[in-house]
């Protein structure tokens, strides 16, 4: 059974760098085809989609938050990490990671609970 | 940049089939998916490669894409369907979602 645990800061100020760790389990992301994404919500909007990195170690990034994202994963430990540079009000929401299933084709098939992030001073 | 456009909400009645559409530029030549999220949680995948159902998801969910728009349909719409609902695809080496469609059961 895959299960992901996102964890980071509750609060963020402005202009600071956000970190998100993803902690998973029942894959590994050595294995043909795995991946692991990043998708947020800001509260009462929709998912907005921002980074995968997959068992090769190719990444791809939304381009609306590309020059400020970054996305690593250590295969050892199962876990995946999303910085956020810069951040403001506007990134405040919930950030979930996600499995990516890509063997045929790419498909996002199980998600954590996601973690809640406020940006504010 | 590439945009998937859904209704803002859809009604429907209980045991009636309900339909929500997902539309974008030759959305068609893309596979879709379509995820479920109820208030405070995760969202649910409940259809992917257009029309494939996860484990665990019930017959009554199905779906089509072609053209320019991809359409979930849920029939026999039971209390427990009442949900957000976004569709996603791949565009261009990148994951775009739709909007999300509120749909309330009456």
């Amino acid at each position: 059974q895959i299960t992901l645990k996102e964890s980071g800061p509750a609060l963020v100020k402005p202009t600071q760098t956000l970190t998100v760790t993803c902690s998973f389990s029942g894959f590994s992301l050595n294995a043909t085809g795995m991946g692991v994404g990043w998708i947020r919500q800001p509260p009462g909007k929709a998912l907005e989609w921002l980074a995968v990195i997959y068992w090769d170690d190719d990444k791809s990034y939304s381009p609306s938050v590309s020059s400020r994202v970054t996305i690593t994963k250590d295969t050892s430990r199962h876990q995946v990490v999303l910085t956020m540079t810069d951040m403001g009000p506007v990134d405040s929401g919930t950030y979930f990671c996600a499995h990516h299933t890509a063997l045929t084709t790419d498909y996002i098939d199980v998600w954590g609970k996601g973690t809640t992030v406020t940006v504010s001073s | 940049s590439y945009e998937l456009t859904q209704p803002t909400s859809v009604s429907v009645s209980p045991g009636q089939t309900a339909s929500i559409t997902c539309s974008g530029h030759k959305l068609g030549d893309n596979y879709v998916c379509w995820y479920q999220q109820k208030p405070g949680q995760a969202p649910v995948l409940v259809l992917f490669q257009d029309k494939k159902r996860p484990s665990g998801i019930p017959e009554r969910f199905s779906g089509s894409n072609s053209g320019n728009t991809a359409t979930l349909s849920i029939s026999g719409i039971q209390a427990v369907d009442e949900a957000d609902y976004y569709c996603q695809a791949w565009v261009s080496d990148t994951v775009v979602f739709g909007g999300g469609t509120k749909l309330t059961v009456l």
